[in-house]
């Protein structure tokens, strides 16, 4: 069941320059998409969110692109830093009634930012 | 900043015996959640749990499995009699109601190890 794939287990990128992490998605009731980061020994931390109304959110050095058509968000890192290391998760939630708060995750992932 | 807490960090135990995660949510969430993330495979969602029931639960959380908040801190995993493929790091989050209520706090994870 591969409802959210991202396809790239690894990146490695220069301090300094862009870092650009991809998902896609098959699911078209997702209607919350996040991006998770994670160090190893650590629990997932929240790092940015979108809304499926939405096609583009920005925290600081931190942008996620949402393309519905295609199915397809990114994450961008600018400029990326050797503190950004980390496996990256992309994940994301059905939009139905009730309490629903269940999240799909792909598998991460991995990003090396080398000084 | 408020934290998710999860002990043990780190259990060992032979296949058959029962185990008790525990995990202490942030305090003013009400959506309490287990996930678990097997050695290799994607972070899945076990159970979500909200006004002192269970709201979710995925196939993964079958008989075996349950959850509790014993009191007005702590929220339970128990696992009955445990197997192999039950090793995994679990993964405790929370989250709040309202507008945040869709990014979840997690918890640095349990690691059990079933021999």
């Amino acid at each position: 069941d591969q409802q959210v794939k991202q396809n790239s287990p690894s990146l490695s990128v220069q301090e300094g320059r862009i870092s650009i992490l991809n998902c896609d998605y098959t699911n078209s009731m997702f209607d919350y998409f996040l991006w998770y980061k994670k160090y190893p020994a650590e629990g997932p931390t929240f790092l940015i969110s979108i809304s499926s109304i939405k096609d583009k959110n920005e925290d600081g050095r931190f942008t996620v692109f949402l393309n519905k058509s295609a199915k397809h968000l990114s994450l961008h890192i600018v400029p990326s830093q050797p503190g950004d290391s980390a496996v990256y998760f992309c994940a994301a939630k059905e939009g139905r009634a009730g309490n629903n708060r269940k999240l799909i995750w792909g598998l991460g992932t991995s990003l090396a930012v080398n000084p | 900043e408020p934290e998710v807490t999860q002990t043990p960090s780190h259990q060992v135990t032979q296949m058959g015996q029962e185990v008790i995660l525990r995990c202490v949510p942030i305090s003013n969430h009400l959506y309490f959640y287990w996930y678990r993330q097997i050695l290799g495979q994607k972070v899945e969602f076990l159970v979500s749990f909200y006004n002192n029931e269970i709201s979710e639960k995925s196939e993964i959380f079958d008989d075996q499995f349950s959850v509790e908040r014993p009191d007005g801190s702590n929220f339970t995993l128990k696992i009955r009699s445990t197997k192999l493929e039950d090793s995994a790091m679990y993964f405790c989050a929370s989250s709040p109601t309202g507008s945040g209520a869709n990014v979840l706090t997690f918890g640095a994870g349990s690691r059990l190890t079933v021999l």
